[in-house]
This record gives structure tokens, C-alpha cells and sequence, in this order.
């Protein structure tokens, strides 16, 4: 089935700091998702991406639709210690798949 | 006012027994959705139901049997309870297939 390759596993940054963490796959995807799921609870939708090259931003959040629309990725600027969890990436052609997620840790 | 809802939140049972989980959405929408998330938080999906008919069924043992009474139900049923069935269990629901979903709060389901 269509892989998602989800990068880094984990990170851990001070406050303040910018993040960036990407998913590649070999299968071409047509819609894009990046969600966050904090302990506890389910994943929540951050920003979802249509069309390749599509850049779209929400608040301290930017994630962009790779031109071959096979890689994605997500920005955070300036963490905050609410930005702790882990965060997954969504690919939809004909279902949705999920990358292994990222597991962010923001100290104070 | 929650909008993807299951029960129960924590499910503790021996092996062998037969439980059920329930979700409800009261979004309006036609897709509704099983994935299990393991220790290592990988989602995977289970089954996909749109207007209580089944669309997706991933590779999954018979033992578990999902029942959609109508589009804004969808509960899944597990017999033969094993270890490795310890998990997450999260349901979802979308417009359609294509629209992002929206997931409940899952269900911790361990086997002692």
C-alpha cells in the first residue's frame, strides 16, 4: 500500500525556537493533512492542503502541497510549551494513510 | 455539543471475552471510521463506512465486526479478545471520503 515517510521521529527545542518536520511518499497523493494529537485525545486537523503548491498558513503554522505532490511539510514558528504532542501527517488518494507521526517536546 | 463521541474511554478485560465500542457523530456526516493506534501511536485505519455501508476493510481479523445502525452510528464489536488487540481504537467521521476527518477521543482497550 502507499507509504508515508513521516521525519524526524521526535524533536525537542527550546521555546521560541522554529520547527520543521516533512512527509514524503512514492505514491502521488490529492489531498494533504497535517493534524496534532495531544495526550489523551484524538487527532485534531491543523491545516488541509488540495492542490500541489498550495501554501497555506494557520496562525504560527504554514504547511505546504509539494509541486509532485508526493512530499509535504509543516512549519511552526516561535514554539510555545502548548505546541507539546505529536503531530501527523495525512495523505488521501482513494483512502486516507497516516505518517508515523512526530513527537514534539518544546522546553521552557 | 461533542461532536465525534465513544464509549467507553477505558475498556480493562481478560482475553477471550467479547466487548463492544460505540461512537456517535453529530456532524451530519456520511463517512464514519475505525482506526487502531498502537504503543507506537501509528494510526492505522480499520474500516471506512459511508451511509452505513461498507467502503473500506482493511486487513483485519474477522474477530472484529463492525455495525453501522445508521450514518451517524458506527460501533465495532471484537470477539475473541487477544493481547495483541491492546490498544487505542479511534473513530471518525468526514462528509465524504475525500473531506478531512474528524476523530473521537478514543478508546484505551487493554487485554490482561
Amino acid at each position: 500500500g502507499q507509504q508515508l515517510n513521516q521525519s524526524p521521529q521526535s524533536m525537542f527545542i527550546q521555546e521560541g525556537e522554529d520547527v520543521s518536520m516533512n512527509c514524503t511518499s512514492s505514491s502521488i497523493f490529492n489531498t494533504w493533512l497535517w493534524y496534532k494529537q495531544d495526550p489523551g485525545e484524538g487527532p485534531v486537523l491543523l491545516i488541509a492542503l488540495y492542490k500541489a503548491g498550495e501554501l497555506t498558513s494557520n496562525g504560527r503554522l504554514t504547511a505546504q502541497f509539494g509541486i509532485t505532490r508526493k512530499d509535504s511539510f509543516l512549519n511552526i514558528s516561535a514554539s510555545i510549551p502548548s505546541d507539546v504532542g505529536i503531530y501527523f501527517c495525512a495523505g488521501y488518494n482513494n483512502d486516507m494513510r497516516f505518517g508515523a507521526g512526530t513527537r514534539l517536546t518544546v522546553k521552557p | 455539543d461533542t461532536a465525534v463521541s465513544q464509549t467507553p474511554k477505558y475498556l480493562v478485560t481478560q482475553m477471550g471475552n467479547d466487548k463492544s465500542i460505540k461512537c456517535e457523530q453529530n456532524l451530519g456526516h456520511d463517512t464514519m471510521y475505525w482506526y487502531k493506534q498502537d504503543s507506537k501511536k501509528f494510526l492505522k485505519i480499520m474500516f471506512s463506512y459511508n451511509n452505513k455501508e461498507l467502503i473500506i476493510n482493511e486487513t483485519v481479523p474477522n474477530r472484529f465486526s463492525p455495525k453501522s445502525p445508521d450514518k451517524a452510528h458506527l460501533n465495532l464489536h471484537i470477539n475473541s479478545l487477544e493481547l495483541g488487540d491492546s490498544a487505542v481504537y479511534f473513530c471518525a467521521s468526514s462528509q465524504d471520503s475525500i473531506q478531512p476527518q474528524h476523530f473521537g477521543d478514543g478508546t484505551r482497550l487493554s487485554i490482561l
